[in-house]
């Protein structure tokens, strides 16, 4: 049973448009909220992160909203850039111990 | 610079036959994890370290086993590796923030 799921497998965006990727969680039990960007034959980077008690967190062109209450967290990518396309995660933190991954989003940005 | 290193970053091996990926970290972090990758699954925790000669069970332990004898190592040992476990595995390291620091991954293909 997947605690953490991201819907979509892959989107694809216009360059200077709103990206928005989705992450959907059923475990209330997780405090700290991350996503972690990915390009081909490199490890995960840091992106942006919140904390449970906050419901918004921007920095730069990435802004980060959490609703508790619907269990979901996204991410607002804009204007979006040829190079931010790369595969998203959510990861989704539980007593500062284990991190739970979603399966990804592929996300293209189109010229 | 700051970096989390892994090797080898390709390996392909038989069934059976040991193998020992290794990872470093020069962050003197304490907290160190094991992840692989598979398609539509995300990434999954496989151990974790919290210090030295601390370490425990992430999601999919099963046919793994860690060593945490210094705190700049955590290598991954697989003593019967099987068809299964052909996957991308990351190693990562994080500091007193949530934030993890991941290697560049190692493609492991077992026969």
């Amino acid at each position: 049973d997947q605690q953490v799921k991201q819907n979509s497998p892959s989107l694809s965006v216009q360059e200077g448009r709103i990206s928005i990727l989705n992450c959907d969680y059923t475990n209330s039990m997780f405090d700290y909220f991350l996503w972690y960007k990915k390009y081909p034959a490199e490890g995960p980077t840091f992106l942006i992160s919140i904390s449970s008690i906050k419901d918004k967190n921007e920095d730069g062109r990435f802004t980060v909203f959490l609703n508790k209450s619907a269990k979901h967290l996204s991410l607002h990518i804009v204007p979006s850039q040829p190079g931010d396309s790369a595969v998203y995660f959510c990861a989704l933190i539980q007593g500062a111990q284990k991190l739970v991954f979603g399966q990804g989003t592929r996300l293209t940005i189109n010229p | 610079e700051a970096q989390v290193t892994q090797n080898p970053r390709y390996l392909i091996t038989v069934t059976g036959k040991k193998l020992t990926v290794t990872c470093s970290q020069n962050m003197n972090h304490e907290y160190m994890s094991w992840y692989r990758q598979d398609p539509g699954l995300g990434l999954r925790q496989i151990y974790y370290s919290m210090n030295v000669e601390v370490t425990d069970k992430g999601d999919v332990p099963e046919g793994y086993k860690v060593s945490r004898k210094e705190k700049r190592n955590f290598p991954l040992i697989l003593e019967s590796p099987s068809p299964n476990q052909t996957s991308l595995y990351f190693c990562a390291s994080r500091g007193d923030s949530y934030e993890q620091y991941f290697g560049p991954g190692t493609r492991l293909t077992v026969t």
